[in-house]
């Protein structure tokens, strides 16, 4: 059975603060990681794609991938009551289908 | 870049009837499209995957002759729900796939369907 990993949390931070999201995969052929948020009600929404090994950075948000340790990071600095949202990490199923394989979402609340 | 629109936003529709949802990758092609149906407080729930031209791959599950998948082009698949209940009530989520690697998927914002 192929597992993503995530803390549900709530992870509460204080607004301005670093936010530190984790996860982790079974399947150690996985090539492709994605980080996704979704605020309550609505859709998910691609923040990152990742699938070389190391840091990866795009405004606020920095992925980290350790495919050693298979584990996927987000950080997301200067935190803003806006980034209050659940953080899904998706692994692409290896295979012709492509589908994702869904963590259950880390919930974060930024605090003003 | 990569927007994916779906149609209608929600929908109220009586038990027995059907609703056809539509999704619609409208700056890029999409040669596999996803459906998912998530219910409240709960997790995203693949109900199939559609590739273009060519018959739905549907999950452990789900009901292949309830919930009808058409990818007639490119850019565009539709969920057809047929003889909705009210369990069927949920909030439907399609997302389109890049056919290149790293194969990032693209979400619609998701109907909303109450059957009642």
């Amino acid at each position: 059975q192929k597992e993503v990993e995530q803390n549900s949390g709530p992870l509460s931070v204080p607004e301005g603060a670093i936010a530190s999201l984790n996860c982790t995969y079974s399947d150690r052929g996985s090539q492709s990681f994605f980080w996704y948020r979704q605020y309550s009600g609505k859709s998910p929404e691609l923040i990152m794609s990742i699938y070389s090994n190391g840091d990866k950075e795009d405004g606020r948000f920095t992925a980290q991938l350790n495919k050693a340790s298979q584990y996927v990071s987000l950080l997301i600095r200067d935190s803003q009551p806006s980034d209050s949202a659940t953080y899904l990490c998706a692994v692409i199923e290896n295979g012709n289908n492509r589908k994702l394989i869904w963590g259950l979402g880390t919930s974060l609340a930024v605090n003003p | 870049g990569a927007v994916v629109s779906q149609h209608p936003s929600w929908v109220i529709c009586k038990s027995g009837t059907s609703v056809k949802i539509e999704c619609r990758s409208l700056d890029f092609q999409a040669t596999t499209m996803f459906w998912y149906r998530q219910f409240p407080k709960q997790s995203l729930m693949l109900m199939a995957t559609s590739n273009e031209g060519s018959k739905a791959t549907y999950e452990q599950g789900v009901e292949k002759d309830k919930f009808l998948i058409n990818h007639a082009s490119l850019t565009l698949s539709t969920l057809t729900v047929t003889s909705a209940h009210p369990e069927d009530s949920s909030f439907y989520i399609c997302s389109a796939g890049l056919g290149q690697f790293p194969y990032e998927q693209y979400f619609g914002p998701g109907t909303r369907l109450t059957v009642t």
